[in-house]
């Protein structure tokens, strides 16, 4: 069955860059998906990446994705406090008409 | 631009009660899915939709859970006789399949309480 890793916490200084990590099992993923959500809030989209690109970036966003070693990644540069959350990566296991596949999230805390 | 709704957003209930949750797709998107999130876990898929069609359900749906789309627009989750384990955030999802990601987009989620 399909299965997305991530580590669960991640401490950084205001204005450094964060990176979150995410592994996922099914290599018939189409598209990774990058959520925020903030306390008690639901889930906002950020980012996503089809399985064919290796890179996308977005603003402060940047979204590496290694299809070999099914290792997806975000980065926030010039990290905010205002970016404090838990970050959900996300799968697709087929291409259309499939449910979301989550991992636990990775609680990201920003110290000022 | 109106996003997902969901009402109610808190809901606290005896066991054994029925609840019903109702959720508000972006107007123009025809699948709507449910998720359950509990304290430290990402979201898990219920069931979802497309148009008023019940496409798929979850393991985790027993049979006290039951959805409904009866017009393709809002959709209602009911939960029967709760139970304490039936505490969560229950979320409510929309996509469109005329988006080439099918990129779902989430509501505030109601949260249960089951005492």
């Amino acid at each position: 069955g399909e299965d997305v890793e991530q580590s669960l916490f991640l401490s950084v200084r205001e204005g450094d860059s964060s990176v979150i990590n995410c592994t996922y099992t099914d290599s018939s993923s189409t598209y990774l998906y990058w959520y925020k959500q903030e306390p008690g809030a639901g889930l906002q989209l950020l980012t996503y990446i089809f399985s064919n690109m290796d890179m996308k970036q977005d603003q402060r966003l940047t979204v590496l994705l290694n299809k070999k070693d099914k290792h997806l990644s975000l980065r926030i540069a010039d990290t905010q406090t205002g970016d404090s959350a838990i970050y959900f990566c996300a799968e697709t296991p087929d291409s259309g008409n499939t449910p979301l596949v989550f991992g636990k999230g990775t609680r990201l805390s920003v110290i000022a | 631009d109106t996003g997902v709704s969901q009402n109610p957003r808190h809901k606290i209930t005896k066991r054994g009660q029925n609840v019903t949750f109702r959720c508000d797709p972006i107007s123009e998107h025809n699948r709507l899915y449910w998720y359950r999130q509990t304290l430290g876990q990402g979201p898990e898929f219920l069931t979802y939709f497309q148009n008023e069609a019940q496409l798929e359900k979850s393991r985790l749906l027993s049979d006290r859970f039951s959805a409904e789309r009866p017009k393709g627009s809002f959709s209602t989750l009911e939960i029967q006789r709760t139970e304490q384990g039936d505490s969560a955030m229950y979320l409510c999802a929309s996509s469109s399949d005329s988006d080439r990601a099918e990129t779902q987009y989430f509501g505030p989620g109601t949260r249960l309480l089951v005492l």
